[in-house]
């Protein structure tokens, strides 16, 4: 069955270090895959996103993400995090037909 | 991208009541999606809302708790009925940007069944 993997369930960084959040997926195609992040009491805003071409998408907020078919992942990046970064990051795979399945998320917390 | 409003924001409900949470955007689109995101967990489509049909529902998920109204292309509401403490969770309303699954969601409507 089609589903997607955030292994991390929480990360704790330092602000000003750099950042990657693991997302692996398992579908047949390649799929179109999304990065979300919710901020505590909001709905959530999409970051980036990867249909096709280049395997590194640059998002907002200074984030990027790599598509690596040979391992079915799709890493969430930021060289250097700031304090507003803390949030829950939500991984995401299209798999047509409106169906859009979501990881579980990673919660992103971000030490002084 | 879609601005989509919520209505309400949150709420405390008691157990054995109804809630009807409001979606709007601003402009018109074909299909409104239905999330619940129960606490700590991820989000879960529970319907798919058409104008002028009648929603689809995911497994697990029914018209007689989960009623969704579409009377026009900018506007959807979710019914929580009958609800008990496990209907505790954020409900998200989302609109997609074509049809590749970006989706743009409203702020949520957090929900607590006492």
């Amino acid at each position: 069955a089609q589903s997607v993997t955030q292994p991390d369930i929480h990360i704790t960084v330092s602000e000003g270090a750099s950042l990657e959040l693991r997302c692996n997926y398992s579908y047949g195609a390649t799929p179109y895959l999304f990065w979300y992040v919710q901020s505590p009491g909001q709905g959530l805003q999409l970051l980036l996103k990867y249909f096709s071409g280049d395997t590194l998408v640059q998002g907002i907020k200074g984030f990027e993400a790599e598509f690596k078919r040979s391992q079915s992942s799709f890493n969430l990046r930021k060289p250097s995090v700031h304090w507003s970064d803390a949030a829950e990051y939500f991984c995401a795979v299209f798999l047509g037909f409106q169906k859009l399945v979501f990881g579980t998320g990673t919660r992103l917390l971000v030490s002084p | 991208s879609a601005v989509i409003s919520q209505k309400p924001s949150r709420d405390i409900c008691q157990r054995g009541t109804s809630l009807t949470i409001q979606c709007q955007v601003d402009s018109q689109v074909t299909m409104m999606f239905w999330y619940r995101q129960q606490p700590g967990q991820s989000l879960t489509l529970i319907a798919t809302a058409n104008q002028g049909s009648e929603a689809t529902y995911e497994s697990g998920f029914v018209i007689d708790k989960f009623p969704i109204s579409r009377p026009n292309l900018t506007f959807s509401t979710l019914t929580v009925s009958n609800m008990s403490p496990e209907d505790s969770s954020i409900y998200l309303c989302s609109v997609e940007q074509g049809n590749t699954g970006e989706l743009f969601f409203g702020e949520g409507s957090r929900l607590t069944v006492l």
